[in-house]
């Protein structure tokens, strides 16, 4: 069955960065995209960016532009959300999820998600 | 890209339909067939209830179905159950790959 596992919890200073795994099982990982969301406490969800599948092309919202940077390793299956300059207001529950395939518009279908990092920012 | 916009609350009896409307703009909503619904509980990952306007993921039951005009997509819930009661959030492509979530609905079943 498909799976997606994130590394754990995470304590952060004020301007550190952080790096979440997300490392996936049960079906081709180049098949499809995994995009990055998060939710602060009692807040709603927030799209981050995302990593094709197939050429592993990224692409980001405007807020996070230039302090976030998605990755993968291929060999490891395994998906990467680095975050720097990292403030208070980052404190959040990160999540990655597995969209629906390489077709136009399967961004729409996350039908597979990790369980979620806890990052809190706190000096 | 600002959030697209959902009520904050709804509300409805177990039995009765409810629908939480997203509304976006011509650049986003209206302009693409993309937009999803997620349904979460405190504490979890969302769920994918519908995706591309109107389509429903093996499993969902045929309870949900989605639905826009112009520049406002759509959710409604028939029959509702008491396991409904969660948050929802609308979904949308919103051109040059990016996406966005919309501010999220809490459904009470009273």
């Amino acid at each position: 069955q498909v799976l997606l596992v994130q590394s754990g919890a995470e304590l952060k200073k004020p301007g550190a960065s952080v790096k979440v795994s997300c490392k996936a099982s049960g079906y081709t990982f180049t098949g499809y995209a995994i995009h990055w969301v998060r939710q602060a406490p009692g807040q709603r969800l927030e799209w981050m960016a995302w990593i094709s599948g197939g050429n592993g092309n990224t692409k980001n919202s405007q807020k996070f532009q230039g302090r976030v940077t998605i990755t993968r390793d291929t060999s490891a299956s395994t998906a990467y959300m680095e975050l720097s300059s990292l403030s208070p207001e980052d404190t959040a529950v990160y999540y990655c999820a597995r969209d629906g395939g390489s077709y136009y518009g399967s961004g729409s279908l996350l039908n597979y998600w990790g369980q979620g990092t806890l990052v809190t920012v706190s000096s | 890209q600002s959030a697209l916009t959902q009520p904050a609350s709804v509300s409805g009896s177990p039995g009765q339909s409810i629908t939480i409307s997203c509304t976006g703009t011509s650049s986003d909503v209206g302009s693409y067939n993309l937009v999803s619904w997620y349904q979460q509980y405190p504490g979890k990952a969302p769920k994918v209830m519908i995706y591309e306007v109107n389509k429903r993921p093996s499993g969902v039951p045929n309870r949900f179905s989605g639905s826009k005009s112009d520049n406002t997509a759509s959710l409604t819930i028939s029959g509702l159950q008491a396991e409904d009661e969660a948050d929802y959030y609308c979904y949308s492509y919103v051109g040059s790959s990016t996406w966005v979530f919309g501010g999220g609905t809490k459904l009470t079943v009273l």
